[in-house]
């Protein structure tokens, strides 16, 4: 079993929408979650960055941990075409000395 | 220009010859990391370096070797390719483990 999980997509949807994308984990001593956004043919960037459970929002993103289910979203409201990419999960332990990445969910938002 | 640049940006090799992939980074961070990046696979690290005298290796090391020349450089070998090593290649860069990630363009390798 793979210690991150993520649903390869591709998913489709319309502009204005609201997307969910999700990461499941196994190991419980994640604690730092993030989330990766990349564009073809260019390197990821990081689009949020959470501690320990909850929610952050930052625009139009919103970033959720569930520790307790080891399950991270990541919401966008209003989708639009820029947005289309590949989004990753990452994650990592206190104590860790890598990160760990999922392999990435394909979005594509039509105008 | 770019924080992380990575040379070549494409590559074509036939099986069997070295080749080596450069990472350089202007963001005066210790730590560098090379990854690979298959589809369904995400992106799984080959090795890490969080000096220049401190290099690990990762999830996927073997068939590759590193050289990290000085803090901003840090290069990656495979002494003999072979056809499964067809990839996309990433150099990254981070200040600590709780910092954003760095990434160059990636270098798009085939061996045939």
């Amino acid at each position: 079993q793979k210690e991150v999980e993520q649903d390869p997509g591709p998913l489709s949807v319309p502009e204005g929408a609201i997307v969910s994308l999700n990461c499941t984990y196994s190991n419980s001593a994640f604690q730092y979650f993030m989330w990766y956004r990349q564009y073809s043919r260019k390197g990821p960037e990081l689009l949020m960055y959470t501690y320990s459970s909850g929610n952050k929002e930052d625009g139009r993103f919103t970033a959720q941990v569930d520790k307790s289910s080891k399950y991270i979203s990541l919401f966008i409201r209003d989708s639009q075409p820029s947005d289309s990419a590949t989004y990753l999960c990452a994650m990592h332990g206190s104590s860790a000395s890598k990160i760990i990445f999922g392999s990435g969910t394909r979005l594509s938002i039509r105008p | 220009d770019a924080d992380v640049t990575q040379t070549p940006r494409n590559r074509i090799t036939k099986t069997g010859k070295r080749i080596m992939l450069e990472c350089s980074q202007t963001k005066g961070h210790d730590r560098m990391y090379w990854y690979r990046q298959d589809p369904g696979l995400g992106l799984r690290l080959i090795y890490y370096s969080f000096d220049v005298k401190d290099i690990n290796k990762g999830e996927i090391s073997d068939g590759y070797s590193v050289s990290r020349q000085a803090q901003a450089k840090f290069s990656l070998s495979l002494e003999s390719a072979i056809p499964n090593q067809t990839a996309l290649y990433f150099c990254a860069t981070s200040e600590n483990m709780n910092t954003e990630a760095f990434f160059g363009q990636g270098t798009r390798l085939t061996v045939v």
